[in-house]
């Protein structure tokens, strides 16, 4: 499976947008670039997903370059509750996700 | 309503003595994963069934094993806790090339 390589924290004033960056060079065609973030404790929350397009939700933006390389996920407008680790995952049809070691974002008041 | 449940939330148990983590899915997806993860680490594929076939990680150890009865219900099983095997146990679900959804974890303390 593809690695990923995420800054290992970030940090991010409050009503600002948080842009976490992924670079996943060895993805391949059929692989799927996932966003999960881990809010202490808790189990992994499912954030955003996308193959090679754009991808936007209630949560957050999933932007990929044209090549596929790198990816960033971009919370428009973070707030205290954002406060989590963010980890990148490629994944193919082979259903396993192999987690890099995430960046974890800090959202200052 | 909560989709994947793990019970229970917090596990306590005694060096060397058999514990087994449950997990449960009203999803009805095919594909059950366990997760190992450690303090301040990402979580760690142990192993998955799709349907009732288990894949098994390489680097799973032997402790480790796992059941799954029918389609809602997965256990985890750790024949011989050692103190190294502490640690949040996440349980996930997932359909064929859809996302995975996870549980709450068990956080396991051997004393």
């Amino acid at each position: 499976d593809a690695k990923t390589t995420q800054p290992p924290s970030m940090d991010c004033a409050e009503g600002r947008a948080a842009n976490l960056p992924c670079n996943h060079s060895t993805i391949s065609g059929n692989e799927y670039v996932y966003w999960y973030r881990q809010i202490h404790s808790q189990g992994p929350q499912y954030i955003i997903h996308g193959l090679k397009n754009n991808e936007t939700n209630e949560m957050a933006s999933l932007i990929i370059t044209e090549d596929r390389k790198s990816s960033t996920l971009i919370l428009p407008h973070a707030t205290l509750r954002d406060t989590a680790v963010y980890y990148c995952i490629v994944s193919s049809a082979a259903y396993k996700y192999i987690f890099g070691t995430g960046t974890r974002l800090k959202v200052l008041a | 309503d909560a989709m994947v449940i793990q019970n229970p939330r917090y596990q306590v148990t005694q060096f060397g003595k058999p514990v087994t983590l449950s997990c449960s899915q009203t999803l009805n997806h095919n594909v059950m994963y366990w997760y190992q993860q450690k303090s301040s680490q990402a979580p760690k594929l142990l192993f998955h069934y799709y349907d009732k076939d288990f894949n098994n990680e390489a680097d799973t150890p032997d402790n480790f094993q796992s059941r799954r009865p029918n389609t809602s219900f997965c256990f985890l099983d750790i024949r011989s806790p050692g103190l190294g095997d502490a640690a949040m146990y996440l349980c996930a679900t997932a359909s064929p090339q859809e996302t995975q959804y996870f549980g709450p974890g068990t956080r396991l303390l051997v004393l």
